[in-house]
């Protein structure tokens, strides 16, 4: 069975300090990888998508970037956190790109002061 | 202007009663219909979907309609049960890869006993 796992579950964090959010999937091979944001009273929206290894593609420009080191780990990163980073970060997976059915892991909520 | 609206933020219905939860978009080009189902603090999974050359689709409890030259998509729950209390996010994908669903800002359905 496949699951997901993000890391970590909360973070509280300085305006102008870095970030790194992990994302682990196992059990499948080769997945589909998204990154989706929620700002607090906010819509979810797609921030990065990657299909393979070394490769992301961004959605929304919010001065974030995202790798994707190995086949079942994708990474959230910025080296300054604004104020509107904050939010709930949702990675997820899927089968293939057009099937409209993700799986999300437990999301990682960001507070930056 | 958003794209996709959930126009009721709350809904509260009676046990056993019918809870109709609704959905409209502006986009032509979405072909995938979805409702996802999201507890305090879980992340959303997908309940019910159907493609663009469906326009009703029925699953146990479930029924979904699809009224494209309205451009309104709709959840149908019979018998409601407490433990349908969630939030219910309706989600859209246009065709084109990279599996961007375009979220509602989702509907909090209580079902009082």
């Amino acid at each position: 069975a496949q699951t997901i796992h993000q890391w970590p579950v909360a973070e509280i964090k300085a305006v102008g300090s870095p970030l790194s959010l992990g994302c682990t999937i196992k059990g499948k091979s080769s997945p589909n990888l998204y990154w989706y944001w929620q700002a607090t009273g906010g819509t979810l929206q797609q921030l990065f998508y990657s299909i393979t290894v070394g490769q992301v593609e961004s959605v929304v420009q919010l001065n974030l970037s995202a790798s994707r080191p190995k086949d079942d780990q994708f990474i959230l990163s910025t080296e300054k956190l604004l104020l509107s980073h904050s939010g709930f970060y949702l990675c997820a997976w899927s089968l293939g790109v057009n099937t409209g059915q993700l799986y999300f892991g437990e999301g990682s909520k960001l507070t930056v002061l | 202007g958003q794209q996709v609206k959930q126009s009721s933020p709350s809904l509260t219905v009676q046990e056993g009663g019918i809870s109709i939860l609704n959905c409209d978009y502006e986009n032509d080009m979405f072909d995938y219909f979805a409702w996802y189902k999201k507890y305090p603090d879980n992340s959303p999974t997908l309940l019910i979907s159907v493609r663009s050359n469906v326009d009703k689709r029925e699953d146990g409890r479930l029924t979904v309609f699809l009224n494209k030259s309205g451009k309104h998509f709709s959840l149908h729950i019979t018998a409601s049960q407490p433990e349908d209390t969630a939030v219910y996010l309706c989600a859209l994908l246009a065709t084109g890869g990279n599996n961007k669903l375009t979220f509602g800002q989702g509907t909090v359905l209580s079902v009082i006993p």
